[in-house]
């Protein structure tokens, strides 16, 4: 089975400081995403990746950096946290090329900035 | 103008009676993938089915199936025999393109709740 973990399930910080998300996924996939999930909103997307070194910005990047140092690892950073980034974050992965894999999600961080 | 619409925020169903959650999707790409996920209130995202847009049956994976209706752009998901258990968030998605690198695109989401 695929596995997608994510460093944290609950996170408090306060505003101003840099906060790291870590997500590792164990199958080998090339793919990895980093989405906010808000009430009413959906997920979005923030970032994501298709391999190491690669990134490309979402549609809410604003605020928001990541790293891929190694395929299986995809961080998340939050430079200076501010209170409207309170919100759950998850993480997925994907294998290319197929067009019909689906995304494998892992728990979820659900992060306050206080 | 949003790619993933689903208009109900929040649905009731009997237990045991089917129930569909509606999705339309808006895309100028002929070659697209339609997903559903599910999330429980424990917070994972749990995939349910998938349908390529050019496949010519409807998807079913057990009590899931997706009615598929290319020309009206929708891709609703039918749940048969509902049970408690299926009380959750879903979410329709829709990735636009052959890649596999591309990311989904999700709904706002609609909230289902089996009563007994």
């Amino acid at each position: 089975d695929v596995k997608v973990t994510q460093s944290s399930r609950y996170l408090v910080k306060r505003t101003g400081e840099k906060v790291f998300l870590e997500c590792v996924q164990d199958m080998d996939h090339e793919n990895m995403f980093w989405y906010r999930q808000d009430p009413g909103l959906g997920l979005r997307l923030i970032y994501f990746s298709y391999d190491v070194k690669m990134k490309e910005k979402g549609d809410i990047p604003e605020g928001y950096s990541v790293s891929r140092e190694k395929k299986e690892r995809f961080s998340l950073i939050l430079e200076s946290a501010s209170t409207n980034q309170t919100s759950m974050y998850l993480c997925a992965s994907s294998f290319y090329p197929g067009g019909g894999d689906e995304q494998f999600f892992g728990p979820g961080t659900r992060l306050t900035v206080l | 103008a949003q790619k993933i619409t689903q208009t109900q925020p929040g649905m009731f169903v009997q237990e045991k009676e089917a129930v569909t959650l509606d999705c339309t999707y808006d895309t100028s790409d002929p070659s697209y993938g339609l997903f559903w996920y599910k999330q429980p209130s424990s917070g994972e995202m749990i995939f349910l089915i998938y349908q390529g847009s050019y496949d010519q049956q409807n998807a079913t994976e057990g009590r899931y199936s997706l009615n598929f209706q290319k020309a009206r752009k929708s891709a609703n998901l039918v749940i048969s025999a509902s049970q408690l258990g299926d009380s959750a968030m879903y979410f329709c998605a829709m990735r636009e393109g052959r890649r596999g690198n591309t990311p989904l695109v999700f709904g706002k989401g609609t909230r289902l709740s089996v009563i007994a």
